[in-house]
């Protein structure tokens, strides 16, 4: 197993763009993440799947906002009309309670750029 | 609301022993974890804390006081590429374990 991968790694788009991301968790992971990262901040939380099922959503997350994960495996993220303020890092985690802990692990991001 | 406080910016030195310190306010808590991220990385998994104590793995030791909404990391013979930010994070209880973290502190180790 590979880990938590992302795709792409980095997006430069034009504001009014819409753009979308994907994350394809670590494969016995049912439960999955997004969080979005600006520089010199903590990682914030967005939205959570178990499985298919979207359970929570942040306040942070507008209706320009929307995630997928249609067969509870991959995920994707997608973000409509881009603004200047949408430029972050994205980053997807999956965790898994199988083994007592559930730690999260982090994909390595995709780097958005809105200009 | 959720606040977590940690120091923005430490430096120490090359073999020494640095403390980074994390207080926090949540509404829940069902624990605490610590995170190293490299720039331009994603966060690792460090360690992991619910009840009081202390967590020791290897280099790195956690620790965990829920009465006072405190813990601290504790990295002994710092090398240098434990140059990294450090994030504290709760899952504060809410069903979905989603965590919320810290700013981060910054760590440089110097020669």
């Amino acid at each position: 197993d590979t880990g938590v991968s992302q795709n792409p790694r980095h997006k430069i788009t034009k504001r009014g763009q819409n753009v979308t991301f994907r994350c394809d968790p670590i494969s016995e992971h049912n439960r999955l993440y997004w969080y979005r990262q600006t520089l010199g901040q903590g990682p914030e939380f967005l939205t959570y799947f178990q499985n298919e099922a979207q359970l929570e959503k942040s306040r942070l997350l507008s209706d320009r906002f929307s995630a997928e994960r249609p067969k509870g495996s991959f995920s994707t993220l997608e973000i409509q009309r881009t603004e200047q303020g949408d430029s972050a890092m994205y980053l997807c985690a999956s965790s898994s309670r199988a083994d007592g802990a559930y730690e999260q692990y982090f994909g390595p991001g995709t780097r958005l750029t809105v200009t | 609301g959720q606040n977590i406080d940690q120091p923005t910016e430490m430096t120490a030195t090359e073999g020494a022993i640095v403390q980074i310190n994390c207080t926090y306010q949540t509404s829940g808590f069902n624990g605490l974890f610590w995170y190293q991220q490299h720039a331009g990385e994603a966060p690792t998994f460090l360690s992991y804390n619910v009840l009081d104590g202390l967590e020791e793995k290897g280099r790195f030791s956690s620790f965990l006081s829920r009465s006072k909404g405190y813990s601290y990391l504790l990295l002994k013979e710092l090398q240098m590429k434990d140059s990294a930010s450090y994030l504290c994070a709760v899952d504060s209880g809410a069903g979905s374990y989603q965590l919320t973290f810290g700013k981060g502190t910054k760590l440089s180790v110097i020669p």
